[in-house]
Formats: structure tokens, sequence, C-alpha cells
């Protein structure tokens, strides 16, 4: 069974930092795509970033190019997303999910939350 | 990265059949056959009903069906149920490793 436990969510200030981890079970990790998707409050699904199986090609949203880093460790089946320079906008449930094909989410976590305030 | 677009919110009686609509463009909707959408009630994470345009994961009741058309991808609940009341979110692979959502829209049956 296919299981992604997320953790590392909190409160931080802005301009602060946060790394949240997933841990994947149920599947060969090093063989298939992940990515973050959040949620912010009352608002709709988007698309963070995703990093590749095994060459650790990553990719980036427009809004958090350049201050967020995924990485994964293939060898502990886990996910990282580094938060650096945080923003009130970037408060949301973070969400890791197992990308099938390249192309569609059907597994995700339950989420852990960011809050960024003062 | 542009989010894609869907009403905020349709409904309809228990039987009747809702369609909501999604529309991108030619760098994600329309370039790809490669939507899919999700369903999710208040609290939980997001439910693949749809994915690859019109393939419905196991499980998924076949009520649920998915199309496209040029730059705009449709879901339809045919006979709808009360446990059918949630968000619905469409979801376009828009180049490698990418993705943009839809905004939501909040299906409500009367």
């Amino acid at each position: 069974e296919v299981q992604l436990l997320e953790s590392g969510g909190g409160l931080v200030q802005p301009g602060g930092s946060l790394r949240l981890s997933c841990a994947a079970s149920g599947f060969t990790f090093s063989s298939y795509a992940m990515s973050w998707v959040r949620q912010a409050p009352g608002k709709g699904l988007e698309w963070v970033s995703s990093i590749s199986g095994s060459t650790d090609n990553t990719y980036y949203a427009d809004s958090v190019k350049g201050r967020f880093t995924i990485s994964r460790d293939n060898s502990k089946n886990m996910l990282y997303l580094q938060m650096n320079s945080l923003r009130a906008e970037d408060t949301a449930i973070y969400y890791c999910a197992k990308v099938e094909w390249l192309n569609y989410f059907w597994y995700w976590g339950q989420g852990t939350l960011v809050t960024v305030s003062s | 990265q542009s989010a894609l677009t869907q009403p905020r919110s349709v409904s309809g009686p228990p039987g009747q059949s809702v369609t909501i609509s999604c529309t991108g463009t030619t760098g994600d909707v329309g370039g790809y056959n490669y939507v899919s959408w999700f369903q999710q009630h208040p609290g939980k994470a997001p439910k693949l009903i749809i994915h690859d345009v019109n393939n419905r994961p196991s499980g998924v009741p076949d009520r649920f069906s998915g199309s496209k058309s040029g730059n705009t991808a449709s879901l339809t609940i045919s006979g709808l149920q009360a446990e059918d009341e949630a968000v619905y979110y469409c979801c376009s692979y828009a180049g490698p490793y990418t993705h943009v959502f839809g905004g939501g829209t909040k299906v409500t049956v009367l």
C-alpha cells in the first residue's frame, strides 16, 4: 500500500525558513517523480515543485522559484522541501504527491500546515 | 503558469447531470492529453477521479467521465448523488515535470 507522510510544518516568521519532509513507502521510490502541491486556507490547489526519480532534475512554480528547493534521498525514501525567505502568502497546507507516468497525481499525503506570520 | 479557468460553482438536484469546464491554453490543456480531475471534501486530501482526460482509476464510479476539446476539458457527473457534493479541481500537464491546476468548482447537490 502506497503511503506518503508529510512532516515539518509549523509557525514561522516572515523571512524565516522551514524544511518539510515526506516519508514514502509501498512503492519503488526511486522510480517515480515526486511533487509538492499546496493549498492556502480556503483556496485552490497550486503545484509548487517536482523532482525526477533518479536524475534529480528539479522544477518550480514561478511563485517559489529561487526561494524553495526540492530534494530527495532515495536511500531513505524521503522527499524534502526547503523553504527560505518565507512570505505570508506561502501559508498553506503542503501535500506531497507521487507522480504517475510523469503526468498525474494518484497518491497524496495528508498534508502539513505551514503558517507564516509574525 | 496561469491557473486553468473553472466555474466557481455548479449545482443540480439528485439524479441530474452536471458538467464542469476547465479552460487552459495550447501550452497545457490543448497541448497534451494529460488532464486529470480531483474531488476534495472539506478537510480531506484531494482524490483522483479522472486521469489522461477520460480514464477512471479503479474504484471511481462510472458516473464520472471526462472529455476534452481544444483548450477546454470537461468533467461530467451523471446522476448526481449527495456524496458528490465537494470541490472539483482540474489539473493539466504543462511541460516537463510541471503542472497547473484550475481554481476549483464547488458542486452543490440541491
